[in-house]
């Protein structure tokens, strides 16, 4: 099976503008997360997608949004960026949604924010 | 909300030596704890779980001991190679399995041929 697929892997924002990345799972996987990844931090999660729905978010700002289509693919936004929000964004996918089964990470997209 | 220390951040060993990282979580409730290990550029990779029901579980070079009483678990790895270079996170998650991960802030391991 393919794994997991990040597009863009690189991006190049100003501050004050939007993004959106998108996730596709291994196939068949149902569950999608997305964490940022900075020096120090490591990896904090933001959300996770279910069957479409929202199971789970973490403790950032609303301007960071997602959803989940019917094909279990995934797209995260964040409005309004600040320069804070370089980091890196994983998403990952699992088969059956349960976070104490394997999480399978994409490679990333790599956002700067100037 | 579960809360995961790492230690150390850094590590350096020499080839062939035993590298360990110790990891710390402060809910009791959680009872599986997986090591994800990251090459640089790379996506993270799950390397090696525990359940606590289990104290210790190895694969090959590779061993991970949990000790419930004190909340903390730790990853060995023996006879170390300049490929184990890596950073190596853990983490933690209660029963429910619809918690989400909550990981350490990572261990850098470099291994010097």
């Amino acid at each position: 099976k393919a794994g997991v697929t990040q597009t863009p892997r690189y991006l190049i924002k100003t501050r004050g503008q939007q993004v959106t990345l998108s996730c596709s799972p291994i196939s068949g996987h149902r569950s999608v997360s997305w964490y940022q990844q900075t020096p120090g931090q490591g990896l904090q999660f933001l959300f996770e997608y279910f069957s479409e729905t929202q199971r789970n978010k973490g403790n950032f700002p609303g301007r960071f949004s997602g959803r989940q289509f019917s094909n279990s693919r995934s797209e995260m936004n964040v409005s309004t960026l600040e320069l804070g929000d370089s980091a890196l964004y994983l998403c990952a996918s699992s088969s059956t949604g349960g976070f104490q089964e394997t999480q399978y990470f994409g490679p990333g997209t790599r956002l700067l924010v100037l | 909300g579960e809360n995961v220390e790492q230690h150390p951040s850094t590590l350096s060993v020499q080839e062939g030596d035993s590298a360990v990282i110790k990891c710390t979580y402060s809910d009791s409730a959680s009872n599986y704890f997986p090591w994800y290990k990251q090459e640089l550029g790379k996506r993270p990779q799950l390397i090696i779980d525990i359940r606590s029901n289990v104290g210790e579980k190895k694969d090959q070079r590779i061993a991970v001991t949990l000790n419930k009483t004190a909340k903390h678990f730790s990853l060995h790895i023996t006879e170390t190679q300049p490929e184990d270079s890596a950073v190596y996170f853990c983490a933690a998650t209660p029963p429910s399995g619809n918690t989400p991960l909550v990981f350490g802030k990572g261990t850098r391991l470099s291994v010097i041929a």
